[in-house]
């Protein structure tokens, strides 16, 4: 079984600061890692995803994420936000290696930048 | 058109009532899923399917159904809706381990 923790339910911060969204995960097997995202009144959509290869992804809004396997961390950071990037994260994992595959999502945290 | 779309988008119901969500896609994708998303609980896995014929339970499922009727129809029923059914439903569709493509959601209040 595997589990998703993400500590902070939200995360305050103003516009043009940087953020770190913390994401812990908990599996038996090696896993693949998610971030997700979720604009007000939308559905969720993909940030980054890390499947294999370098431990560093980034996404094309400037969102980088690090995989640290002895740490079992997959934290989602920015170095300077903006507005338009308030919006809930979800982190999410899946294992490899089965041949029936379905995400486990964090509880998300909400990013709320201010002017 | 969006290639994920849910009906209704929200529906109030009573408690006791019968309800069916549908799911319909047009990616072309063989794997679809039904999840709730609670506020401080994220999205928690009712049902998945990963083709036609294979429908598996979610970490959920107790007091919901699902029917696959084809590649790109997947509906969620709520048999005797309750009150703590109340909640934001979502489909998804994948194409293997990737990345999962989700519907608008269906804003679903037990009275």
């Amino acid at each position: 079984a595997q589990s998703v923790t993400q500590l902070d339910s939200q995360v305050p911060v103003f516009e043009e600061a940087p953020v770190e969204l913390r994401c812990n995960y908990s599996s038996s097997v090696s896993v693949y890692l998610f971030w997700y995202v979720q604009y007000p009144n939308q559905g969720l959509q993909l940030l980054l995803k890390y499947l294999s290869g370098s431990t560093l992804v980034e996404s094309i809004n400037g969102f980088e994420a690090e995989f640290n396997k002895s740490q079992t961390s997959f934290h989602l950071r920015k170095p300077s936000v903006h507005i338009s990037d308030t919006a809930e994260y979800f982190c999410a994992v899946s294992e490899r290696h089965t041949g029936r595959r379905a995400l486990t999502f964090g509880s998300g945290t909400r990013l709320q930048v201010q002017p | 058109d969006a290639d994920v779309t849910q009906t209704p988008r929200n529906r109030i119901t009573k408690t006791g009532k019968r309800i069916m969500l549908e799911c319909s896609q047009t990616k072309g994708h063989d794997r679809m899923y039904w999840y709730r998303q609670d506020p401080g609980l994220g999205l928690r896995l009712i049902y998945y399917s990963f083709d036609v014929k294979d429908i598996n339970k979610g970490e959920i499922s107790d007091g919901y159904s699902v029917s696959r009727q084809a590649q790109a129809k997947f509906s969620l029923s709520l048999e005797s809706a309750i009150p703590n059914q109340t909640a934001l439903y979502f489909c998804a569709t994948s194409e293997g381990i990737h990345e999962q493509y989700f519907g608008p959601g269906t804003r679903l209040t037990v009275t």
